[in-house]
């Protein structure tokens, strides 16, 4: 499978700060990246999505994308304690197929 | 609307007996897909239809797993035999893919959490 990397964590942060979450990938074909938010015991949910390289915001996460380096990230500003959860990072290869990292867990303490 | 709906939610059984889990795309969607999570490994894709058709089942990790699609709205993930390394959560997942090239994100169903003693 595709290879989707990310730091598995667990990253913890106090309310209020930013979180940076990072991801890299290596099928250079890949077309879209995703981010996904996954509580303990639910299913994964849909974030943020970024398909053209530099920043993308939408309220308190902004998701950045370089392809030249391979790299998506995204920053979790003013986090809160109901943002802890696994993060998922995810990239569509060019066949159309999703592939996911391992995700990072993130706190925030309050 | 309603969502991804996978059944059975849990399901607990003995080594060598045969599972089937089962998975409805939202509709209007078009793409499939079946993923297994475990802390190891993460989210490991299985396999991905697209219209009906199977595109990539590399992920399958051995003949004791197939995966069907007898019509565009339902999929089958079957185990047959079981063995406890299969313990997981299943998860199917469904998109829109146009011809064309666009793809809409993934919505996931609620999982199919395997337990096989």
């Amino acid at each position: 499978q595709k290879e989707v990397e990310q730091n598995s964590g667990p990253l913890s942060v106090p309310e209020g700060a930013i979180a940076s979450l990072n991801c890299t990938y290596s099928d250079r074909g890949s077309q879209s990246f995703f981010w996904y938010r996954q509580y303990s015991g639910k299913s994964p949910e849909l974030i943020m999505f970024i398909y053209s390289n530099g920043d993308k915001e939408d309220g308190r996460f902004t998701a950045q994308l370089n392809k030249a380096s391979q790299y998506v990230s995204l920053l979790i500003r003013d986090s809160q304690p109901s943002d802890s959860a696994t993060y998922l990072c995810a990239v569509r290869s060019a066949g159309n197929q999703f592939y996911f990292g391992t995700g990072t867990s993130l706190t925030v303490i309050p | 609307d309603a969502g991804v709906i996978q059944s059975p939610r849990h399901e607990v059984t003995e080594m060598g007996q045969e599972v089937t889990l089962r998975c409805k795309l939202i509709s209007g969607h078009n793409s499939l897909f079946w993923y297994r999570q475990t802390m190891m490994r993460g989210l490991e894709l299985l396999i991905y239809f697209n219209n009906n058709v199977p595109i990539d089942d590399s992920g399958m990790p051995e003949d004791r797993f197939s995966a069907k699609m007898p019509n565009a709205s339902f999929s089958t993930l079957k185990i047959q035999p079981s063995e406890p390394r299969d313990s997981a959560v299943y998860f199917c997942a469904s998109s829109s893919h146009a011809a064309g090239g666009y793809t809409g994100e993934l919505f996931f169903g609620e999982g199919s959490r395997l337990t096989v003693l």
